[in-house]
């Protein structure tokens, strides 16, 4: 089993429709979740982190986390052809705060 | 403002040559800094992390080896470049202190040739 799981997709839903990605992780220990959004030939940008169960809203975004299930996923409202990269999910392993562990990453396409 | 700096943006180079990229963060005080490759299609794998000058972690054995010179200055070198090595090289720095979020430049992308 892989530390932090994501599904590669492409995951792609019209313009306007609610984008769900999901993450799972290993460690029952884990404190910290991040999203990072990466475009095409660019650096990874922080868009939400969440550290208590339950949802965190930031304008059109949504993190969701389920900590029993070990699960987080980030949720994309009224989805944008701008919002259209690779979704990279990052997670602290292993106790500890210095350091976290990225998954793969979801590409999504939103579809004009 | 925080800024992180990486230069240079891209850089070509022949199998067995030297390598040096260098990263330096403006705007905080004694952050945590990282080195990652990205491999195309592939995700981000930790190399070194640093919680203080002359502070080198390493997660990966490798060719490859970082140092810290300064307290907002962070150096990845290689004596001699091999084909696996091409990649994305991103630095990132950390507040060091919990849940650390951390935050990317704007990366290198090295080709070995």
């Amino acid at each position: 089993q892989k530390e932090v799981e994501q599904n590669s997709g492409p995951l792609s839903v019209p313009e306007g429709a609610i984008a769900s990605l999901n993450c799972t992780y290993s460690d029952r220990g884990s404190q910290s979740f991040f999203w990072y959004r990466q475009y095409s030939g660019k650096s990874p940008e922080l868009i939400m982190s969440i550290y208590s169960n339950g949802d965190k809203e930031d304008g059109r975004f949504t993190a969701q986390l389920n900590k029993a299930s070990q699960y987080v996923s980030l949720l994309i409202r009224d989805s944008q052809p701008s919002d259209s990269a690779t979704y990279l999910c990052a997670v602290n392993i292993r106790g500890g705060y210095q350091k976290v562990t990225f998954g793969t990453g979801t590409k999504l396409q939103v579809i004009p | 403002s925080q800024t992180i700096h990486q230069w240079p943006a891209t850089l070509v180079q022949p199998v067995g040559s030297p390598l040096s990229l260098e990263c330096t963060v403006e705007g905080t005080s004694n952050p945590n800094l990282y080195w990652y490759r990205q491999a195309a299609g592939r995700g981000l794998q930790l190399l070194f992390y640093s919680v203080g000058i002359g502070q080198i972690s390493s997660e990966v054995p490798q060719n490859l080896s970082a140092s810290r010179p300064q307290d907002r200055q962070f150096i990845l070198s290689s004596k001699k470049l091999l084909l696996s090595d091409s990649g994305f090289y991103l630095c990132a720095w950390g507040t060091g202190r919990t849940p650390n979020e951390q935050y990317f430049g704007p990366g290198t992308r090295l080709t070995v040739t």
